[in-house]
């Protein structure tokens, strides 16, 4: 069975605080992503990675970095944490071909205090 | 990439088929067309996708028009548990390209 594996599916952590979220895949996919999800607002991309140590940045990279080190494993981080980053974070892979689908992984609720 | 419009929300009666459409009317000749469904505090899963042909999977079928302009997502007798929000995407396939969602559309599935 496919799998995407996100770290942690609740995480509380305090202002300031340098956050990583780890999303680790078993499909030998190319592509990896990460997302948040706000109410109304859908889910926004953060930044993806075709490649191991290749990132390109999303829609809302502002706030956030990416490492890419191994080919199954796809890590978000908060350099310093902010409350309006208190949002559910989905990571997800695919093959790099365009008419395959992406996998996602279950979430990390993350709270920001 | 090409954008696309879904409406908010839509109701469906438990056993009816549910149509879900979606515009997308910028979209280039070798983009293709998915859909894919969030169920309460799960990852998106994917439903069906296709190019310029009808498609039909254990799921659902997808009608793409003619210019490709819009599609329309069918679940044939929508159950409880299809409640869900419904995400149609429009991607291309080059190597490097990012997979962006809109804001879907919530179906309320009722008995």
């Amino acid at each position: 069975d496919v799998k995407v594996t996100q770290s942690s599916r609740y995480l509380v952590k305090r202002t300031g605080e340098k956050v990583f979220l780890e999303c680790v895949q078993d499909m030998d996919h190319e592509n990896m992503f990460w997302y948040r999800q706000d109410p109304g607002l859908g889910l926004r991309l953060i930044y993806f990675s075709y490649d191991v140590k290749m990132k390109e940045k999303g829609d809302i990279p502002e706030g956030y970095s990416v490492s890419r080190e191994k080919k199954e494993r796809f890590s978000l981080i908060l350099e310093s944490a902010s409350t309006n980053q208190t949002s559910m974070y989905l990571c997800a892979s695919s093959l790099v071909s365009g008419n395959t689908e992406a996998f996602f992984g279950q979430g990390t609720r993350l709270t920001v205090v | 990439d090409a954008k696309t419009t879904q409406p908010p929300s839509m109701d469906c009666a438990e056993g009816r088929a549910a149509n879900l459409p979606c515009n997308h009317s910028t979209i280039s000749g070798n983009e293709y067309v998915y859909w894919y469904r969030q169920i309460h505090s799960q990852g998106p899963q994917y439903i069906i996708h296709g190019l310029k042909n009808n498609e039909t999977n254990e799921m659902a079928s997808l009608i793409i028009t003619e210019d490709r302009k819009s599609s329309t997502l069918i679940l044939p007798h929508a159950t409880l548990r299809d409640t869900a929000v419904y995400y149609c995407i429009v991607r291309g396939q080059r190597s490097f390209q990012k997979l962006v969602f809109g804001t879907g559309t919530r179906l309320l599935v009722s008995p």
